[in-house]
């Protein structure tokens, strides 16, 4: 069975500050790989998906990267800003009809 | 496009009662799922359909049915509302792309609900 692990569960870090966040899953057979966040109260916005055929994938200051052989992705976020302050959520799909198994996620706060 | 939508935003029931909880997307997306958030345990699966008329169960199916008869909709129903299913219900929906392979997953709003 598909297993999703976040490290760490909360991260504090000042304004302008560059930061990694973690993702491991431990069946590498996935077909792709997304990165979601979310908002206190609010539902789950997608950030960053990665087909199994890609290593990365760039959106403005967001960058997530996958290693399937080694079962883990990181999503990078350059100069971090206040705004940047939510819960991020990594998830990964086994196979094309099967849904997405969610980490627990990261709870990240960017202090002004 | 209004995206995912999703009804009651906020809904209290007793114990026993049955309720009916509302999906609908306006993106023509053929994989529609429904999940509960709780603390400390994140997101985890009830029931998935791939297209109308077929449905499946995810990692939580106890207490609730799903039924898909439009591409559209995706009610999740709840039989006899127990105090252990007080969560926040998320709906969300993705198109099946090349090769059948899910894209991008839109989530709605989500429906808190008590169950006292």
């Amino acid at each position: 069975k598909q297993e999703v692990t976040q490290i760490p569960a909360a991260l504090s870090v000042p304004e302008g500050e560059n930061l990694v966040l973690n993702c491991s899953f431990t069946d590498s057979a996935i077909y792709n790989l997304q990165w979601f966040r979310q908002d206190p109260g609010k539902g789950l916005t997608s950030l960053l998906l990665i087909q199994s055929s890609q290593r990365e994938q760039t959106s403005g200051r967001l960058n997530a990267s996958l290693d399937k052989s080694s079962g883990r992705s990181t999503l990078y976020i350059a100069a971090s800003q206040p705004g940047d302050s939510a819960t991020y959520l990594c998830a990964v799909v086994d196979s094309g009809n099967t849904p997405l198994v969610f980490g627990k996620g990261t709870r990240l706060s960017v202090i002004a | 496009n209004a995206g995912v939508t999703q009804t009651p935003k906020f809904q209290v029931l007793k114990t026993g009662q049955s309720m009916t909880l509302q999906c609908a997307q306006d993106m023509n997306h053929e994989y529609m799922s429904w999940y509960r958030q709780d603390p400390g345990m994140g997101l985890r699966l009830i029931h998935y359909s791939v297209g109308a008329g077929i449905t499946d169960q995810g990692e939580v199916p106890n207490g609730y049915n799903v039924s898909r008869s439009t591409t559209e909709d995706f009610p999740l129903r709840l039989l006899s509302a127990a105090p252990s299913q007080t969560s926040v219900y998320f709906c969300a929906s993705s198109y099946r792309g090349l090769a059948e392979l899910q894209e991008t997953q839109y989530f709605g709003p989500g429906t808190r609900l008590l169950v006292l």
